[in-house]
């Protein structure tokens, strides 16, 4: 079966290291790959996307790895920031047919100051 | 721009009473979709749009109907409400992938909860 997994364990980490989150999927054959970034009590906000095509994306203190080959990405957020604690969500669509995203269950955050 | 709205904000319903949740979009998205977020279980897809009069379910779509009349209206209808329904639901919208740009902006959420 299809399947898009995120570490649902809470990720601690102190302020100014890198944090690293993970996305990992089986059968899936995506097209891109998508993160998000939830706060409590609101919808989801996009942050990158990246397609099957690249292995890197960089946004400011954002990065984005995505390997087809382990079937995982790597979402990193560098110099990081109490006001990045958030629950981060990746997405993707598989390629072939309609535009249907489906989303990973998420991970929390915590920058500890 | 507005955005992606959604109605009502919270909602009160009585097991087997029926009603539709609203979501609306004015950036003129092709793409429209309704979730469900529960806790541990992540958003689920219901059911999905690619354009106006065109409609296919998700991962979750027992109990809900949907229609695209317009590009910018999704409706969600839950005909029977029943206690596994309570949910926050989350309406979404995007371009194309045609078009490349397939960013999909969230509206604020429908908190729903059925007695």
């Amino acid at each position: 079966s299809q399947k898009i997994e995120q570490n649902s364990e809470a990720l601690n980490i102190q302020e100014g290291k890198t944090a690293t989150l993970t996305c990992n999927y089986t059968n899936y054959s995506p097209a891109y790959l998508q993160w998000y970034r939830q706060d409590p009590g609101r919808g989801p906000v996009f942050l990158l996307l990246i397609r099957e095509n690249e292995k890197e994306k960089r946004k400011e203190r954002l990065k984005v790895t995505f390997d087809t080959t382990l079937k995982q990405s790597l979402f990193h957020i560098t110099a990081s920031q109490p006001a990045d604690s958030a629950t981060y969500l990746c997405a993707l669509m598989n390629s072939g047919g309609y535009q249907k995203v489906t989303f990973g269950t998420g991970t929390k955050l915590q920058v500890i100051p | 721009n507005a955005g992606v709205t959604q109605t009502p904000k919270f909602q009160v319903l009585k097991t087997g009473q029926s009603m539709t949740l609203q979501c609306a979009q004015d950036m003129n998205h092709e793409y429209m979709s309704w979730y469900r977020q529960d806790p541990g279980m992540g958003l689920r897809l219901i059911h999905y749009s690619v354009g106006a009069g065109i409609t296919d379910q998700g991962e979750v779509p027992n109990g809900y109907n949907v229609s695209r009349s317009t590009t910018e209206d999704f409706p969600l209808r839950l005909l029977s409400a029943a206690p596994s329904q309570t949910s926050v639901y989350f309406c979404a919208s995007s371009y194309s992938i045609r078009r490349g740009r397939e960013t999909q902006y969230f509206g604020p959420g429908t908190r729903l909860l059925v007695l």
